[in-house]
């Protein structure tokens, strides 16, 4: 019930490809999606979070697709950079506390 | 720009040895958490941290673990008898006045327990 799923575990995109990474949730108390990027030797960084209130949220070249009746949500990285190369983790909390589920990650790999 | 840090970056410590991890918030955030990520898996919590008392804790999160804020600035997990799959990363992370805000995270500590 508490479980974030997340696939890819590892993808590799052409530079000024589309990244695509999918998470899908059960707990439907869950009320807030974030999803973190972690470099090698970080910690998750926050990237972009979205509410169930709205099904797409935009952020420059970032944007999450969210589908609540699917209980799904995915991350499009557009244009893709090799400075975009990391492990990205999707995350789930709901709103009795304030504990992050997190996906199993994403490494990601943008080649030239 | 204001970050969590943690010390040591590399922690290496012999089976049953008590081991302190340690965490600097960020300064004006009132919520804490500790997550650990084993090597090729998920960010796991632990525990989160409100008022100086444990707000909410994993399963994970058993009797061998302890957090305390012994002063203004840090930030600590103790873990009185350490065994083979404690090995993990442990990350450290604060949030601001409500414990709905963005949590940032510090870079780590990666335990090692042999």
């Amino acid at each position: 019930q508490q479980q974030v799923k997340q696939s890819p575990q590892s993808l590799i995109v052409q530079k000024g490809g589309i990244s695509i990474i999918n998470c899908a949730y059960e707990n439907t108390a869950f009320d807030y999606f974030p999803w973190y990027q972690q470099f090698p030797g970080k910690g998750p960084a926050l990237l972009i979070a979205i509410r169930p209130d709205v099904s797409e949220k935009k952020e420059g070249r970032f944007t999450i697709s969210f589908n609540k009746s699917a209980k799904q949500f995915s991350l499009h990285i557009m244009d893709s950079q090799p400075g975009d190369s990391a492990t990205y983790f999707c995350a789930a909390r709901d709103g009795t506390a304030s504990k992050l589920t997190f996906g199993t990650g994403t490494r990601l790999q943008v080649t030239l | 720009e204001p970050e969590v840090t943690q010390t040591p970056s590399h922690q290496v410590t012999q089976m049953g040895q008590e081991v302190i991890l340690r965490c600097v918030p960020i300064s004006n955030h009132l919520y804490f958490y500790w997550y650990r990520q084993i090597l090729g898996q998920k960010v796991e919590f632990l525990v989160s941290f409100y008022n100086n008392e444990i707000s909410e804790k994993s399963e994970i999160f058993d009797d061998q673990f302890s957090v305390e804020r012994p002063d203004g600035s840090n930030f600590t997990l103790k873990i009185r008898s350490t065994k083979l799959e404690d090995s993990a990363m442990y990350f450290c992370a604060s949030s601001g006045r409500r414990g709905t805000d963005t949590q940032y995270f510090g870079p780590g500590t990666r335990l090692t327990v042999l």
